[in-house]
């Protein structure tokens, strides 16, 4: 099955700064990438994802980049803001699959 | 668009008491929805798959007698925890996926559950 690992776990910025959280996944023939804020009490909520046909998808402050060769997608948030602190979580998937894989977590702190 | 609305958000009682918690999607209807179960500080973790008009699909591990799916509508799925008891306290929370094939998931705010 599909093994998704996301690094780091904790990650402090200053306000203003850029922030980056990185995963690996294990199937290559995953082919579809959300990425999930959640904030405390909170369900998942997705903020944007990739399809394995595109290398990189921009809103806004937020960008993902997948490289296929080396199963790694990333998540970049740029002029990071105090309401962006949260829970993020990546996810593998393929196409019409119903299970969705999700990294471990990473908590992001924005200091003002 | 795809708002997906849990009910309750908390629920507070005794153990040997059943629990019923709602997952509806608001603007759209689903197939398919997703029950997940998530410990403090740690990822989703897949329970079941719930299917429209059929039995739902359950994870390795998890007791189909002791988490009861319903999907009887296409807007509409249930979670009875029967018989809860206070290991069974944590956070659920419901997905579902607009139509169908490459559509991704939309989550619901999630219940807390707590045994008493």
């Amino acid at each position: 099955g599909e093994n998704v690992e996301q690094h780091p776990s904790t990650l402090s910025v200053q306000e203003g700064d850029s922030a980056v959280i990185k995963c690996t996944y294990s199937d290559s023939a995953s082919n579809y990438f959300p990425w999930y804020k959640q904030e405390l009490g909170k369900g998942p909520q997705l903020i944007i994802d990739i399809r394995s046909n595109v290398g990189e998808k921009k809103d806004q402050r937020i960008a993902v980049t997948l490289n296929k060769t080396a199963k790694h997608f990333s998540l970049h948030i740029t002029e990071t803001q105090p309401e962006d602190s949260a829970v993020y979580f990546c996810a593998a998937t393929q196409t019409g699959a119903n299970n969705l894989f999700f990294g471990t977590g990473t908590r992001l702190t924005v200091i003002p | 668009g795809a708002v997906v609305s849990q009910h309750p958000s908390r629920v507070i009682c005794k153990s040997g008491t059943s629990v019923k918690i709602e997952c509806r999607s608001l603007d759209f209807q689903a197939t398919t929805m997703f029950w997940y179960r998530q410990f403090p500080k740690k990822s989703l973790m897949l329970m079941a798959t719930s299917n429209e008009g059929s039995k739902a699909t359950y994870e390795q591990g998890v007791e189909k007698d002791k988490f009861l799916i319903n999907h009887a509508s296409l807007t509409l799925s249930t979670l009875t925890v029967t018989s809860a008891h206070p290991e069974d306290s944590s956070f659920y929370i419901c997905s579902a996926r607009p139509g169908q094939g490459n559509q991704p998931q939309h989550f619901g705010d999630g219940t807390r559950l707590s045994i008493l």
